[in-house]
Parts: C-alpha cells; sequence; structure tokens
C-alpha cells in the first residue's frame, strides 16, 4: 500500500496567490483529515470528511480556507488568497471505518511558504 | 469536550536510559487514547492505542503505555531508548459524538544524548 499521498511536498508561493493542496488517502479508507502543524499552535484539525461528505470544518481558519473531496481517492485544500500566516506544514490523514476508534495515518506533509 | 496535556515540552535521556513521556487527558467517559511519533520531516505515525480491555498496551518499536483512569493519565514508557528515537511524540483522545475527531497534545520533542 502506498499510504496517504500528498503533494505538493514543498510549496513557496507569494502573499496574495491561491494555493492547491491535494491529497489522496488510502484505498478504501472513509475518513479523511486536513490538519495544519506550526511551531506556535501545534497540530490543528482543520477539517474531516466521511464519505466525501465535509464532517467538521470547524477548526478551518477563515473563509480564505476551502477544502473539497470529489470522491474518495482525492481530497483539495485551497487558501485563496493567502498571507504569510498561513505559513505551515499541512498534513493529510485517513482512517477506515469509525475514525475516532481507528487509526489516523498521516501523509508526509506540504510544507507551504508563503512570502 | 476532550482534551489533552503533555506537560513536557521538551526531554532529553542518554542512549540506553529509560524514558516516560506523560500524557493526561480530559473526558467525561472511557476515552480512545493515542501515541504518535513524528520523526523531523515526516508524517505522524501510531506507536500505539487504547480502547478498552489490558490497560498496559504494547506498541511497536519497542514502546508501551499504561492507561490510569483514576489519575487521567495516558504515559508512554520504553525501558531502553535508542538514538533513532529522538523525534517529537504526540498524545491524542478521540471520543464523543463527534466521531473522528481526535484532539492532540502540543507534543515532547524528545533528544537523546549519546
Amino acid at each position: 500500500d502506498a499510504g496517504v499521498i500528498q503533494s505538493p511536498r514543498h510549496e513557496v508561493t507569494e502573499m496574495g496567490q491561491e494555493v492547491t493542496l491535494r491529497c489522496k488517502p488510502i484505498s478504501g479508507h472513509d475518513y479523511l483529515f486536513w490538519y495544519r502543524q506550526t511551531m506556535m499552535r501545534g497540530l490543528e484539525l482543520l477539517i474531516y470528511f466521511n464519505n466525501n461528505v465535509p464532517i467538521d470544518d470547524s477548526g478551518m481558519p477563515e473563509d480564505r480556507f476551502s477544502a473539497k473531496m470529489p470522491n474518495a481517492s482525492f481530497s483539495t485544500l485551497k487558501i485563496q488568497p493567502s498571507e504569510p500566516r498561513d505559513s505551515a506544514v499541512y498534513f493529510c490523514a485517513s482512517s477506515l471505518g469509525q475514525g475516532w476508534t481507528d487509526t489516523q495515518y498521516f501523509g508526509p506533509g506540504t510544507r507551504l511558504t508563503v512570502l | 469536550a476532550q482534551s489533552v496535556t503533555q506537560p513536557d515540552i521538551h526531554i532529553t535521556v542518554s542512549e540506553g536510559a529509560s524514558l516516560e513521556l506523560r500524557c493526561n487527558y480530559s473526558y467525561g467517559a472511557t476515552p480512545y487514547l493515542f501515541w504518535y511519533v513524528q520523526s523531523p520531516g515526516q508524517g505522524l505515525q501510531l506507536l500505539l492505542k487504547y480502547f478498552s480491555g489490558d490497560t498496559l498496551v504494547q506498541g511497536i518499536k519497542g514502546f508501551e503505555a499504561e492507561f490510569k483512569r483514576s489519575q487521567s493519565s495516558f504515559n508512554l514508557r520504553k525501558p531502553s531508548v535508542h538514538w533513532s528515537d529522538a523525534a517529537e511524540y504526540f498524545c491524542a483522545v478521540g471520543a464523543g459524538a463527534n466521531a473522528g475527531k481526535s484532539t492532540f497534545g502540543d507534543g515532547t520533542t524528545l533528544t537523546v544524548k549519546p
């Protein structure tokens, strides 16, 4: 199994630009999670999906952030427009069945730098 | 709502010494508890998890953790630390009606001295 795949691994962009992060979960997993990790705030859950449907987006910082899951094998996290304070490592994770009892498998992350 | 506290931000131990990383949780019912490890530049990897049953849980890489309900704790231990264990460790609790929403602690960074 290839595990959770994220792209790009690194992204450097300028303030005001649109950024799209991509995630391919492990095949057969019903839950998909987007996290953000910074030194100041640690690991934060942004949003999670169950069977492609967003369940809880209360962690999304503001309207500039949006996430979609058009099918079971693909999700995107978009920031438009990006700001320097969005610089962080963004992780995608997936889990099988009941996410709160099952292990979350994390991708390698996307390191985003907004200049 | 559940919460997790990892009291130690940074711990340094000598290679071969024993290790204990502390984790305290807050939740009204039986929690679902996890320990993850994050090596530099990598994603999180599950070390072990507790749902029910035996309160001493064995995980990968020689780690174990003990659930103590009376102390609301789930401390991670290893009898002999290896240099490759240097990483950041996260405790997490998952519970409640909002299935899937685990709460993570702030992490403990482990440094291993030669």
